[in-house]
């Protein structure tokens, strides 16, 4: 069946826009996670939806940052006035329930210039 | 943080075994311990996991030790597809349910 699907693969943008990246979970997933993974950081979680509510928002490194969930599906996250330090890739994983296996999407490479 | 220990690198023949440790001397009563890997520009990949008996699928098999201090993902057959980053990482069942991955092990399959 389809697995978890990120878009875009890749974003180039320019320092202090606005960017939004989506991710669509295998249907029926109840649990959906975002993480990001840069050369200095390693894999780090940012956020955890269980349904549509945000349990978990513990990973995300600034309020610039932000994520929502709806339909119990589709996820965007959304990062406002981007950085340089903000490039990476960003995972996007679900799981039928919170305590299930995560499965991972390719990830979208985020660049900021 | 991590929880886990796991060598910075390893090596294998193809066509044979590969074991992978991982030390998680601090583990408790209801943590699971899981085992991923991440193939170079690819999403990590769900491979096994196990509270204290060992387990094996398809793709492996997980050797947990008798006081859960310690694990060996072992992949039987090791083909060049399997060189990859192996994450071993503890998760407690009920409790955070985010994944907290450390820095793996890389494996090199040689031919």
């Amino acid at each position: 069946g389809a697995g978890v699907s990120q878009s875009p693969s890749n974003k180039v943008t320019e320092k202090g826009k606005d960017v939004e990246l989506r991710c669509d979970p295998i249907s029926g997933h109840t649990a959906l996670y975002w993480y990001r993974q840069s050369l200095g950081q390693g894999l780090e979680f940012l956020i955890y939806f269980q349904g549509n509510s945000a349990p978990d928002k513990s990973g995300l490194p600034s309020d610039r940052f932000s994520a929502e969930r709806t339909g119990g599906s589709v996820s965007t996250l959304t990062i406002q006035r981007t950085q340089q330090e903000d490039s990476a890739v960003y995972l996007c994983a679900s799981s039928y329930f919170s305590y299930n296996e995560q499965f991972f999407g390719p990830g979208t490479r985020l660049t900021v210039l | 943080d991590a929880k886990t220990t796991q060598p910075t690198s390893m090596d294998c023949a193809e066509g044979r075994a590969a074991n992978l440790p991982c030390n998680h001397s601090t583990i408790s009563g209801n943590e699971y311990v899981y085992w991923y890997r991440q193939i170079h520009s690819q999403g990590p990949q769900y491979i096994i996991h196990g509270l204290k008996n060992n387990e094996t699928n398809e793709m492996a098999s997980l050797i947990i030790t008798e006081d859960r201090k310690s694990s060996t993902l072992i992949l039987p057959h090791a083909t060049l597809r399997d060189t990859a980053v192996y994450y071993c990482i503890v998760r407690p069942r009920g409790g955070s349910e985010k994944l907290v991955f450390g820095k793996g092990t890389k494996l090199t399959v040689n031919p």
